[in-house]
């Protein structure tokens, strides 16, 4: 059973902010969510992480609903630059469910 | 410092030879990991050591798969009698941590194919 589902792809206009949302439903007390962003070619990067609540970071920030069960990564007026796989990853402990990637969301963004 | 690192950068093989793959991760980290991504999909955990254990390889698909980390730095991931469902990028990663939650550093990963 996946630890988390999100949209396979997304598109959006330059200079519009982007949200991607990632479910976990069965998200664990002690689990952080963590979103990674991989171009083409390279290996994916971490962007950011949370536990509960608001996170923001130079570059992104994440919103934690108070249950936990999903969580929405948010991309302030995206440039072509941005256009990458976005992955999110629940888990606390290193196990191979813990480091459950899934397809990702292709966020593709358009002159 | 310098990133996590892999050699080499491409591999090309026949069906049935043997492989290895190497990775140089941070100096520091303890943990390492090794994914294995297919096309359009997201990396595929296969295995992950502490130091120079082998904490967790649930993720590698059979037997023809190895993976050692003799003096908890570098390491090599071994792959016998290649098939041709074996062609992937395969990527390693390291944390200084060994948690699900501590980030992971990815190397740019081994494209191999196999003929």
């Amino acid at each position: 059973l996946a630890k988390t589902t999100q949209p396979i792809s997304m598109d959006s206009y330059e200079g519009q902010e982007v949200n991607i949302t990632c479910s976990h439903n069965n998200i664990a007390t002690n689990d952080y969510i963590t979103w990674y962003q991989q171009f083409p070619s390279q290996g994916p990067r971490f962007i950011i992480q949370g536990y509960k609540t608001k996170v923001t970071n130079e570059v992104a920030s994440l919103f934690i609903p108070a249950d936990r069960k999903s969580s929405t990564l948010s991309l302030p007026r995206v440039s072509l630059s941005d256009t990458a796989v976005y992955y999110c990853l629940v888990g606390e402990q290193t196990g191979a469910n813990n480091l459950f990637f899934g397809t990702g969301t292709r966020l593709t963004v358009i002159p | 410092g310098a990133g996590v690192s892999q050699t080499p950068s491409n591999k090309v093989t026949e069906k049935g030879k043997y492989v290895e793959l190497r990775c140089d991760p941070i100096s520091g980290h303890t943990a390492l990991y090794w994914y294995r991504q297919s096309l359009g999909q997201g990396p595929e955990f296969l295995i992950y050591f502490q130091g120079t254990g082998a904490a967790d390889d649930s993720g590698l698909p059979n037997d023809r798969f190895f993976a050692v980390r003799p003096e908890g730095s570098v390491s090599t991931l071994k792959i016998q009698r290649t098939e041709r469902g074996d062609s992937a990028v395969y990527l390693c990663a390291s944390s200084f941590g060994g948690r699900a939650a501590d980030t992971q550093y990815f190397g740019p990963g081994t494209r191999l194919t196999v003929l």
